[in-house]
């Protein structure tokens, strides 16, 4: 059973960091691309970045580039985002995705979240 | 980016037939996707690629369009169908979602 679980979410203030992760488990890690999707308070989703299976490709949307730095860890099945500079609008859940197998940007399995507060 | 414009919400009985539209501001080709969010869940892939059916998923739900113009399609609805549904696309970079379509049944 494929199961992705986000951790190291919490309350941070304006312009401090923080490191989310996320455990893959039930299919083999370095075989898919992965993402991250945010989803603020009552509002839709919004894709945040993505990396491709060896890490060597990354992709980011405008508003966090230069601010959010996505890796992986292969040996240890672990997806990463670091967030530097945060803001009060990057406050959301953070959910961590699989590219779907043919390499497309869409997402065939999510994990179940993890809340991220900025604010002062 | 491309805008994905859905409906806010819609109100039908179970048994009957629902469809969701998503409009692109500009062309997706067929790269367009569908998810189901019940409320405090993650979301979960319906359609991918306008009307593949993802695996697991009743073939109570189809997909169609190409372009600008998509629908997802439930037929029946059933009473475990409340969720919200969001489009995606993934022709144009970023890959951007709709505002999603609450589905409540009356």
């Amino acid at each position: 059973e494929v199961q992705l679980v986000e951790s190291g979410g919490g309350l941070v203030q304006p312009g401090r960091s923080l490191k989310l992760s996320c455990a893959a488990s039930g299919f083999t890690f370095s075989n898919y691309g992965m993402a991250w999707v945010c989803q603020a308070p009552t509002k839709g989703l919004e894709w945040v970045a993505s990396i491709s299976t060896g890490g060597g490709n990354t992709y980011y949307r405008d508003s966090v580039k230069g601010r959010f730095t996505i890796s992986r860890d292969n040996a240890k099945n672990t997806l990463y985002l670091q967030m530097d500079s945060l803001r009060s609008e990057d406050t959301a859940t953070y959910y961590c995705a699989r590219h779907y197998p043919t390499g497309s940007f869409y997402f065939d399995y999510w994990g179940q979240g993890v809340m991220v507060t900025v604010s002062s | 980016d491309t805008v994905l414009t859905q409906s806010p919400a819609l109100a039908v009985s179970p048994g009957e037939r629902v469809t969701i539209s998503c409009r692109a501001s500009e062309s997706v080709s067929t790269l367009m996707h569908w998810y189901q969010q019940k409320p405090g869940q993650q979301p979960t892939l319906l359609i991918y690629l306008a009307s593949n059916l993802e695996s697991g998923v009743p073939a109570r739900f189809s997909g169609s369009g190409s372009g600008t113009d998509f629908t997802l399609t439930i037929d029946p609805v059933e009473a475990d169908d409340t969720a919200t549904y969001y489009c995606q696309q993934s022709w144009n970079d970023p890959p951007t979602f709709g505002g999603g379509t609450k589905l409540e049944l009356k």
